[in-house]
């Protein structure tokens, strides 16, 4: 299986303030299509996961343009340019490239 | 709106066998995938499987087959998870997430939760 790691794994962050939180996998991502099958995550507190962003860097409706992603092959970004408190939880990498899809650990963003 | 709507919460004993189910509402049925998701108690998410609706088309994670079944009924728009001897390892929350593509622009919905507890 493809491993997916994040970093860091606990995200204290003051209100206003940039985070960001990186992804890395075991393989390439790049599937034979040239796609890059990467999404981000994020689980508020006892809420069901929803998707911020898809394909790496495409932000999914309704989400705002404070997230956004990047990266390539190997490496992947989620950045938030200004943390908001409705922002806290869980944020997740996860692929789909290669089966079976696989999520990094997790990301606890806490306000400080 | 396209909902998911799963079933409710479980308190089963070791051995013991249980379905949980995934409704989904409008006409997302014929072009949806499923996939169920575990989250074990304090931890991160896992893809346990995934199937198409229309045609029920399942592919099983390597970690989980063997270990559940995953099914579909188009005629009552529901998909199903099915353990057939659970252990105490199978406590967990598990997720449904619908969607005609996981991976493209199309959005992906979420079921509320099952919450299902094997304890002797």
């Amino acid at each position: 299986d493809v491993v997916m790691t994040q970093s860091p794994l606990s995200l204290p962050v003051t209100l206003g303030q940039p985070a960001s939180i990186s992804c890395g996998s075991s393989q390439s991502l790049v599937y034979i299509d040239g796609n890059t099958y990467l999404n981000w995550f994020q689980q508020r507190p006892g809420q069901s996961p929803r998707r911020l962003i898809y394909k790496v860097s495409n932000r999914d409706s309704g989400v705002p343009d404070r997230f956004s992603g990047s990266g390539s092959g190997t490496d992947f970004t989620l950045k938030i340019s200004r943390v908001e408190a409705e922002d806290v939880g869980v944020y997740y990498c996860v692929q789909g490239t290669h089966w079976p899809y696989t999520f990094g650990q997790g990301t606890k963003l806490e306000i400080k | 709106e396209v909902q998911l709507v799963q079933s409710g919460a479980e308190v089963k004993k070791p051995g013991e066998s249980l379905k949980i189910s995934c409704k989904t509402s409008g006409d997302s049925f014929a072009t949806f995938w499923i996939g169920w998701v575990r989250q074990m108690p304090g931890k991160g998410l896992e893809c346990m499987g995934i199937i198409h609706l229309r045609d029920s088309d399942t592919r099983y994670n390597p970690s989980f087959q063997g270990q559940v079944t995953i099914s579909a009924d188009k005629s009552i728009s529901t998909a199903f998870l099915q353990w057939r001897g659970l252990r105490a390892s199978d406590t967990a929350i598990y997720y449904c997430a619908g969607g005609s593509d996981f991976w493209s622009g199309p959005p992906i919905f979420w079921g509320q939760g099952t919450l299902v507890t094997v304890s002797s």
